[in-house]
């Protein structure tokens, strides 16, 4: 699966958007783009994906850049409930296998 | 209620000793997955499983055993060969087949050998 790359860690003030970058330079055609946040001392749980158009549903959106190299996860208003670490993952949907590959991802956060 | 159950939360145990991790599942989910996460890491994966009676070595098998007797169980053997056994187990399930589908986790085991 193709790399992505993310920053270490962001802050955010509660109520306030946030916006999770990724990249994803040598993303290929038939990538998804899928992202997870884990909570403290909990398994992962999927927010949302993509695969050109954005995207929008209970959780946040997802905007991808037209040449799909990089991408935003947005939570349109920040709870403290959101700290969590964010995981940007590719998935090539011709594979059948399912297999995640989690990288460091980004610890958000939120300040009351 | 759908989901991933794993037993037990905590687990600590003795250098030396073979350990067993519970996984079930009732979302009718044909493939299962464990994961181990180091501190401060991303997941990495052990084994998974496509279907009941099969298993495949993910990518730090060594030291781990896996059975897949029914579709809604995956136990995880932590064996003695394990060199570095501590750390957080998360097992997940999903659909299996493209396009890429959605894993499901459960609430993990953190293991502890001391």
């Amino acid at each position: 699966d193709a790399k992505t790359t993310q920053p270490n860690s962001m802050e955010s003030n509660e109520e306030e958007p946030v916006h999770l970058p990724c990249n994803h330079s040598t993303i290929s055609g038939t990538d998804y783009i899928h992202w997870y946040r884990q909570l403290p001392s909990q398994g992962p749980e999927y927010v949302i994906h993509g695969l050109t158009s954005n995207v929008n549903n209970r959780m946040a959106s997802l905007a991808i850049a037209e040449d799909r190299k990089s991408s935003t996860l947005i939570l349109h208003r920040a709870t403290l409930r959101d700290a969590a670490v964010y995981y940007c993952i590719l998935r090539d949907y011709r594979n059948a296998g399912n297999m995640l590959t989690f990288g460091g991802g980004t610890r958000l956060m939120v300040k009351p | 209620d759908g989901g991933i159950t794993q037993s037990p939360k905590y687990l600590f145990r003795k250098e030396g000793q073979n350990v067993t991790l519970s996984c079930e599942q009732n979302l009718n989910h044909d493939a299962m997955y464990w994961y181990r996460q180091d501190p401060g890491q991303g997941l990495r994966l052990i084994y998974y499983s496509q279907i009941v009676n099969d298993f495949q070595k993910g990518d730090i098998a060594e030291g781990y055993s896996v059975s897949r007797e029914k579709k809604e169980s995956f136990p995880l053997t932590v064996t003695s060969a394990q060199k570095n056994p501590t750390a957080f187990y998360l097992c997940a399930s999903s659909r299996w087949g493209p396009p890429a589908d959605t894993q499901y986790f459960g609430p993990g085991t953190r293991l502890t050998v001391l």
